[in-house]
């Protein structure tokens, strides 16, 4: 029973344009949702995070958004860059600091 | 600071065999956890360590998977016998207990052949 789904497993963008990365969950106990980045043969990576009291984050070029009522979150990276390409998890946590993961969308940024 | 370290890099074993992964978490660290992705899927949790004790283990597939972490340092997994379903990337990550800082090692690639 897969509780955070990406559905996009893809996405290619253009140096400098903005790249938007989306996710689903289905729990209502999630309190805390983090973005990881991973690139081939390494562990992810910590990227942004938003607890559910908040709509907004915003860390330099990379900026989530939750919308609770809707079970959605989003990372924006603007502008995007060569080394931007990666895989990006969606991940969730309740109160037991478990996360749940999404798949995964592997980001390629254009030269 | 050394990051979370785990070895191998890489297991190919038959099927019925066993493997002994290890994962050294960040010295300090008293949180470890061990997660799994399998097939280019999401990654999956599998136990939890606070220290030296098992503070979540509801990930575990079966009864085939034993992990340890004898004194809170560092952890092993076991698979014993390894099925083909178990192959895939096994991540072990650590924190001081604040989530944000969890901290992922570079993973174990297991392929059961």
């Amino acid at each position: 029973d897969q509780q955070v789904k990406q559905n996009s497993p893809s996405l290619s963008v253009q140096e400098g344009r903005i790249s938007i990365l989306n996710c689903d969950y289905t729990n209502s106990m999630f309190d805390y949702f983090l973005w990881y980045k991973k690139y081939p043969a390494e562990g992810p990576t910590f990227l942004i995070s938003i607890s559910s009291i908040k709509d907004k984050n915003e860390d330099g070029r990379f900026t989530v958004f939750l919308n609770k009522s809707a079970k959605h979150l989003s990372l924006h990276i603007v502008p995007s860059q060569p080394g931007d390409s990666a895989v990006y998890f969606c991940a969730a946590s309740g109160s037991d600091y478990k996360l749940s993961f999404g798949a995964g969308t592997t980001v390629t940024v254009r030269a | 600071e050394a990051g979370v370290t785990q070895f191998p890099s890489h297991s190919v074993i038959e099927k019925g065999q066993t493997v002994t992964l290890r994962c050294d978490p960040i010295s300090g660290h008293d949180n470890l956890y061990w997660y799994r992705r399998v097939m280019g899927k999401e990654i999956k949790f599998l136990l939890h360590f606070v220290k030296e004790s098992k503070q979540d283990e509801s990930g575990m597939p079966n009864n085939r998977f034993l992990a340890e972490r004898t004194g809170g340092t560092y952890s092993t997994l076991k698979v014993q016998p390894a099925e083909l379903e178990d192959s895939g990337v096994y991540f072990c990550a650590s924190s001081q207990g604040v989530l944000y800082g969890y901290t992922f090692g570079s993973g174990t690639r297991l392929t059961v052949v």
